[in-house]
């Protein structure tokens, strides 16, 4: 199985400030179609898990452009710019391109 | 908008089975597949598998053959999961799930 791997495991931030969490995968997540299957999710206190970025830099529907999405075949970035209370939860990446899918453990990111 | 109704919370005894219910609305049903996912504490978020809403056709992750088996019904847009031989260890929030959204979530408790 593809190993997904997030750090920090938690990360607080302070409002208005920038967070960046990485998610690293144990094989490339690059597809001969040219799209890479990584995507990024946030479960909030509390809520199902709400996607955010798919296909490692699309923003998905209704999420604010103060997310972001990057990275390589094997490394993968979320930006959060601008960091508001309503961000707060546990952020996981997952990979969508062999099964079984497989997500990171997830990082919990905090207000100071 | 999307739906994804999910049945109510499960108290069951070790070594029985529960089946859990996905109702989805706001889109035709049977473009999309639908996936089952686990999550808990210690294992975090794990892949359960696939259901093609179309066909009936089936993908699980190896570590749940035997233990879950999905199926649609077309004509009422719904899609269950049924969990056999119960252990604690299958004491979890279900979710069903399409790419983009994620229903609520069944949690499944599994004592004596």
């Amino acid at each position: 199985d593809i190993v997904m791997t997030q750090a920090p495991l938690s990360v607080s931030v302070t409002p208005g400030e920038s967070a960046s969490i990485s998610c690293r995968s144990s094989k490339s997540l690059l597809h001969s179609n040219g799209i890479t299957y990584v995507y990024w999710y946030l479960q909030k206190p509390g809520k199902s898990p709400q996607l955010l970025i798919y296909r490692m830099s699309n923003l998905a529907s209704g999420v604010p452009d103060r997310f972001s999405g990057s990275g390589s075949e094997t490394d993968f970035t979320l930006k959060i710019s601008r960091v508001e209370a309503e961000d707060v939860g546990i952020y996981y990446c997952g990979q969508l391109l062999e099964n079984p899918y497989t997500f990171g453990a997830g990082t919990k990111l905090e207000l100071k | 908008q999307v739906q994804l109704q999910q049945s109510g919370a499960e108290l069951a005894k070790p070594g029985s089975s529960v089946k859990i219910s996905c109702k989805a609305s706001g889109y035709t049903f049977t473009s999309y597949y639908i996936s089952w996912i686990k999550q808990t504490t210690g294992q975090g978020l794990e892949y359960i598998g696939y259901i093609n809403t179309g066909s009936g056709g089936t993908n699980y992750n190896e570590k749940f053959k035997g233990k879950a088996t999905l199926t649609v019904d077309k004509s009422s847009s719904t899609a269950f999961m049924q969990l056999s031989s119960l252990t604690p260890d299958d004491s979890a929030v279900y979710y069903c799930a399409l790419t983009g959204f994620w229903g609520p979530g069944t949690m499944v408790t599994v004592s004596s």
